[in-house]
Formats: C-alpha cells, sequence, structure tokens
C-alpha cells in the first residue's frame, strides 16, 4: 500500500531565507508523487510532480523537489521564502497499482517571518 | 493546467435538509472525480471515486446513502449531502482525472455550514 509521511507538522522561516519541507513516501511500484499547496478556505494547487523523468523536479514560484529513490523521499526546497508562501502543502503520492488514486501526507503549515 | 469548477463556493443550511455540491471539468474529459473531506488543519480524506457512468465506489466508513454521488456526464459529477447535520459541517474538495492520466486537478473547495 501507498502512504506518505509529512516529517514537520509546522515550519517557520524567515523571510529571503530557504524552506524545506521534508516527505518520505511508500509505495510498491513506481510513483508520481507531487506537492500541491493550500491556502486557506482554497482548493489545491499543484506546485510540481514527479513521474518517472528526471529527479529533479523544478515547479511554480521557485520551488523544486528532488526524488530520491535510494531514501523514498521527495523533499520541497525554496531558496528564498516569500510572505506570500505562507500556507498548507501536501505531499501526495499515487501509483498504478492503486490506479493512480492520490495518498496525501497530513500537511506542513509554513509560517513565514517578517 | 486543466481547470475544475466546484460549486458553491460555501453553503450555510439547516439540519435536516439536502445540500447539492457540482464539480465541473471546464476544459477535458474527467474519467474519473474523486470526492474529498476536509477537516479543519487536516489532510484530505478520500470519500468516493466515481467513473462516469458508473455508480461510484466509496471508501470504508463513509455511508453512501448520506453522500450521493452521481457522474452522469463527462464534465460534472454532484455530490449531495443529504439530510445534514451538523457533523457534516466541513470543506469538501472534489478534483478530476482524465482517462490515461496520472494527474488530478482540483476544484476551489465547498465550505458547508450545517446550522
Amino acid at each position: 500500500a501507498q502512504s506518505v509521511t509529512q516529517l514537520d507538522s509546522h515550519v517557520s522561516v524567515s523571510e529571503g531565507t530557504p524552506v524545506l519541507l521534508r516527505c518520505n513516501y511508500s509505495s510498491s511500484y513506481s510513483p508520481s508523487l507531487f506537492w500541491y499547496v493550500q491556502h486557506p478556505n482554497k482548493g489545491l494547487q499543484l506546485l510540481l510532480k514527479y513521474t518517472s523523468a528526471a529527479t529533479l523536479v523544478k515547479g511554480i514560484n521557485g520551488f523544486e523537489a528532488e526524488f530520491k529513490k535510494s531514501e523514498t523521499s521527495f523533499h520541497l526546497t525554496k531558496p528564498s521564502a516569500h510572505m506570500s508562501d505562507a500556507a498548507e502543502y501536501f505531499c501526495v503520492v499515487s501509483d498504478r497499482l492503486t490506479d493512480y488514486k492520490l495518498s496525501f501526507g497530513a500537511g506542513t503549515t509554513v509560517t513565514v517571518r517578517a | 493546467g486543466a481547470v475544475v469548477s466546484q460549486h458553491p463556493s460555501w453553503v450555510i443550511c439547516k439540519s435536516g435538509t439536502s445540500v447539492k455540491i457540482e464539480c465541473r471539468s471546464l476544459d477535458f474529459q474527467a474519467t474519473t472525480m474523486f470526492w474529498y473531506r476536509q477537516f479543519p488543519k487536516q489532510s484530505l480524506m478520500l470519500m468516493a471515486t466515481s467513473n462516469e457512468g458508473s455508480k461510484a465506489t466509496y471508501e470504508q466508513g463513509v455511508e453512501k446513502d448520506k453522500f450521493l454521488i452521481n457522474h452522469a456526464s463527462l464534465t460534472l459529477s454532484t455530490l449531495t449531502v443529504t439530510s445534514a447535520h451538523p457533523e457534516d459541517s466541513s470543506f469538501y474538495i472534489c478534483s478530476a482525472r482524465d482517462l490515461g492520466e496520472t494527474e488530478a486537478f482540483f476544484g476551489q473547495g465547498t465550505r458547508l455550514t450545517v446550522v
């Protein structure tokens, strides 16, 4: 069965400093991995996705993530946080064995200090 | 990316009434749609998966008679919360996926408050 563990429930950074959101996954087949962002009372916006192509994935708004099969990780990074990055972030996994149903991590709340 | 429109964005209803939430794919054919429920400060919980023209598949613990899902066309799925009660108050989100695609696109969500 597939699952996702987001290692930090809350991350607080200063504006202009790097952001790191950690995600480990479990999948019995070649997974697809996603990072979504959710602002309060809004739907989810896709930041980036990995689907067996390049292991370093670049997304929107300066975010990127690296797929590391040996570590079963898909950590999300951004070199310089902006106030607008304050939101909830979800790491998500899917694979063919589950007909690509999405399994969500518990989420990481990011706060950005001025 | 593709656009999924969810309506209404928020709704308040009285206990015992039914509420219908619509999820539309605007520029692609959504052969599969998913309905999620999200409690405050929690992750998304999958309620059911629906394929166009067939009955929805509900996740364990989700009452199919309470949460009626219809996916009658390739661009529209509806979730009806029947005989709503305050404990049904939540944020409901749909997502839609085209045939053969791995990525699903999300609606904006519906905040349901039952009073």
